[in-house]
């Protein structure tokens, strides 16, 4: 299986809105309602920010969204504040009953 | 709350075979339809799904890593457990264990490890 495609960095302002996308294929992105998104920082464990596609983690700022089109999944980041700078990973079941992650994306807050 | 705790012997020599093993609090490793499940992070780089081991015993593996990896658990322990085989400097990582959503396949994690870092060196 392929990793799926993330880009490697993005960066916004505080207060603007980014986008990082994830793009599979059908058997993955694709095929499944079952993308995800994790943040995290150097050095500290993953942290769950959206499941099946577009769903939220209690406890989760709804300032994080995800959504999906075809093979190509996002997820949206509004009001950005200067926490939010980390890595994010995006993740998706596939057709062979395993998962497979995209490559990451930095994100920094200018 | 569940809670997951990787532990391990240490280095590990190439050639050899990487052990490590998750003990579970919080959750039954036996029952409660979870995905059991090993994730590992080379320094530097992204996340890479290495497999997880399903409640009634069966397994599912990353393609790239098949020939080489088992996954098993041991119910009376509450615990899972992962052998890497012929390892190399590549298989050098932070390896997490960690519990897949058990109402998704295992598409999502919801609780992790804390990680630990296995080098392989000689």
């Amino acid at each position: 299986q392929s990793a799926l495609t993330q880009p490697a960095s993005v960066s916004g302002s505080p207060g603007q809105s980014i986008t990082i996308s994830c793009t599979g294929t059908s058997s993955d992105v694709g095929g499944y309602n079952y993308v995800s998104w994790y943040q995290q920082y150097p050095g500290k464990v993953p942290k769950l920010m959206i499941y099946d596609v577009s769903e939220r983690p209690s406890g989760v700022s709804h300032r994080f969204s995800g959504s999906k089109s075809g093979n190509t999944a996002s997820l949206t980041i509004s009001g950005l504040q200067a926490e939010d700078e980390a890595d994010y990973y995006c993740s998706s079941y596939t057709s062979s009953a395993t998962v497979v992650f995209g490559g990451g994306t930095k994100l920094t807050v200018l | 709350q569940v809670q997951l705790q990787e532990s391990g012997p240490g280095p590990v020599k190439p050639s050899q075979t990487l052990s490590l093993t998750c003990s579970v609090s919080g959750g039954s490793i036996g029952s409660d339809g979870s995905y059991w499940t090993w994730i590992r992070q080379h320094p530097g780089k992204g996340l890479e799904w290495i497999g997880y081991i399903y409640y009634r015993g069966a397994t599912y593996y990353n393609p790239s890593l098949k020939s080489r990896v088992t996954i098993s658990q041991d119910s009376s322990k509450n615990q899972f457990s992962l052998k890497v085989r012929s390892v190399t400097a590549a298989d050098t990582a932070v390896y997490y264990c960690a519990r897949g959503d058990p109402y998704t396949s295992g598409s999502h994690i919801d609780y992790w490890g804390q990680g630990t870092l296995v080098t392989v060196s000689s």
